[in-house]
């Protein structure tokens, strides 16, 4: 079963915007990992934040984690249309083991 | 992060036939998982590939419609049987690496596209 719920499920925005993207889970977590997929591709492994980590930062990239609220953001900074794709983020219990998947975002990007 | 690579990319079958995908790593993996994505939906995992054993398969699937083989730690296949149009999903293999001293990532092939006529 899916643990996770995204929000929004579409985002449009216009090249050189700020995209953000909400992830809520259920139960606790180890980690939280955020993942790409282009027009039905393979995933890209974006970030990774474990749980006693609050925000982190990759290029663009910025992601907090909140496990009070078992919630988790991705904000992509200055958006490019190249962003284009879903975006899932994917929780796991364990140190290793299964991934538990969200209903993703799908961001659109105007040039 | 690991190169991984699935065969085929993409294959359109008949229904009642059956289709096994390959996925390669290239370097020693502990963990290696196989996932469906079915049309506009999000990743379910299917199973755990096992190294010289029965794989761990999840609620919803079992082994005779998804036999998994793992010979090694670089290898696994997966075989779609008994094909109908509902099978039509993309394939993922996933592999897992250690990250941290108690945390792994986890990376994706490039899955492979099934369509059941």
């Amino acid at each position: 079963s899916q643990q996770g719920e995204e929000d929004p499920q579409a985002l449009s925005i216009q090249e050189g915007e700020n995209a953000t993207m909400n992830c809520s889970y259920k139960t606790s977590i180890n980690n939280l990992q955020w993942y790409r997929q282009n027009s039905g591709r393979g995933l890209v492994h974006l970030i990774l934040i474990r749980s006693n980590e609050r925000e982190k930062h990759s290029g663009r990239l910025r992601v907090t984690l909140d496990t009070s609220k078992k919630s988790s953001s991705l904000l992509i900074t200055a958006s490019r249309a190249a962003d284009t794709a879903s975006y899932f983020c994917a929780t796991r219990s364990g140190n290793t083991g299964k991934l538990i998947f969200g209903q993703g975002t799908t961001l659109q990007v105007k040039p | 992060s690991a190169v991984i690579s699935q065969k085929p990319s993409r294959d359109i079958c008949q229904r009642g036939t059956s289709l096994t995908i390959q996925c390669q790593v290239d370097s020693q993996v502990t963990m290696m998982f196989w996932y469906r994505q079915q049309p506009g939906q999000s990743l379910t995992l299917i199973a755990t590939a096992n190294q010289g054993s029965e794989a761990t398969y999840e609620s919803g699937f079992v082994i005779d419609k998804f036999p998994i083989s793992r010979p090694n730690l670089t290898f696994s296949t997966l075989t779609v049987s008994n094909m109908s149009p509902e099978d039509s999903s993309i394939y993922l293999c996933s592999v897992e690496r250690l990250a941290g001293p108690s945390y792994n990532e986890q990376f994706f092939g490039p899955g492979t596209r099934l369509t059941v006529l």
